[in-house]
């Protein structure tokens, strides 16, 4: 399997516009992560699915973060609009229930 | 309190030394913990996990857990320049017990 993937790799995006990050799970796992990391905070859950079906969103720092999982193999994480301090990396997670597998992540940069 | 807690370091060691990294979680039900290591620029990749009290060892790398004082710790033996990196300790979401809650990482820096 070729692991977790996500694109794109580097978004650089003017403030107020649309960004829009996109996973690819493991193939068989249930679980899907997403998580934003940055120097100051670490690494943060905002939101996680089993089955396609959103568990938990309380991490989601706002209104304008939204994620969708419409099947089993994509999911997307929305910011809309940008801000400066969205300025992060993202990663998507993958697991059965154990151990989560990481995708290589997307460097978001909010100008 | 914060669900895992960690010294974010750096901590540094020389080549060949014993490192040792801590961490402290607040939820005495939490069952099961993982390690994980990050090089910069990269994402977090699984170095061991444990869920019983005592020692687990896999080649240099021994995870040590305590749940009596709710901490866990990771000693790396002969470290290695190549073990420079910041390490982060999960466990799983209190309420959920699924998604990995994570530490903010300790980096650890080995001199030759």
């Amino acid at each position: 399997d070729a692991g977790v993937i996500q694109s794109p790799r580097h978004e650089v995006t003017e403030m107020g516009q649309e960004v829009t990050l996109r996973c690819k799970p493991i193939s068989g796992h249930d679980y899907l992560f997403w998580y934003r990391q940055t120097m100051m905070r670490g690494l943060e859950l905002l939101i996680y699915f089993n089955n396609n079906v959103p568990i938990d969103d309380s991490g989601m720092p706002e209104d304008r973060f939204s994620a969708k999982m419409p099947n089993a193999s994509f999911s997307t994480l929305k910011i809309q609009p940008s801000e400066p301090r969205d300025s992060a990396v993202y990663f998507c997670a993958s697991s059965l229930g154990g151990e989560a597998f990481f995708g290589q992540g997307t460097r978001l940069t909010v100008v | 309190q914060k669900e895992v807690e960690q010294n974010s370091g750096p901590l540094s060691v020389p080549e060949g030394a014993i490192a040792s990294l801590n961490c402290t979680y607040s939820d005495r039900g939490s069952q099961s913990f993982f390690w994980y290591r990050q090089y910069s620029g990269k994402s977090p990749e699984l170095i061991m996990f444990i869920y019983s009290n005592g020692d687990k060892e896999d080649g240099r790398f021994t995870a040590q857990l305590n749940k009596a004082s709710q901490y866990v710790s990771l000693l790396i033996r002969d470290s290695q320049p190549s073990d420079s990196a910041t390490y982060l300790c999960a466990v799983p979401q209190r309420k959920a017990g699924t998604a990995l809650i994570f530490g903010k990482g300790t980096t650890l820096s080995v001199s030759s």
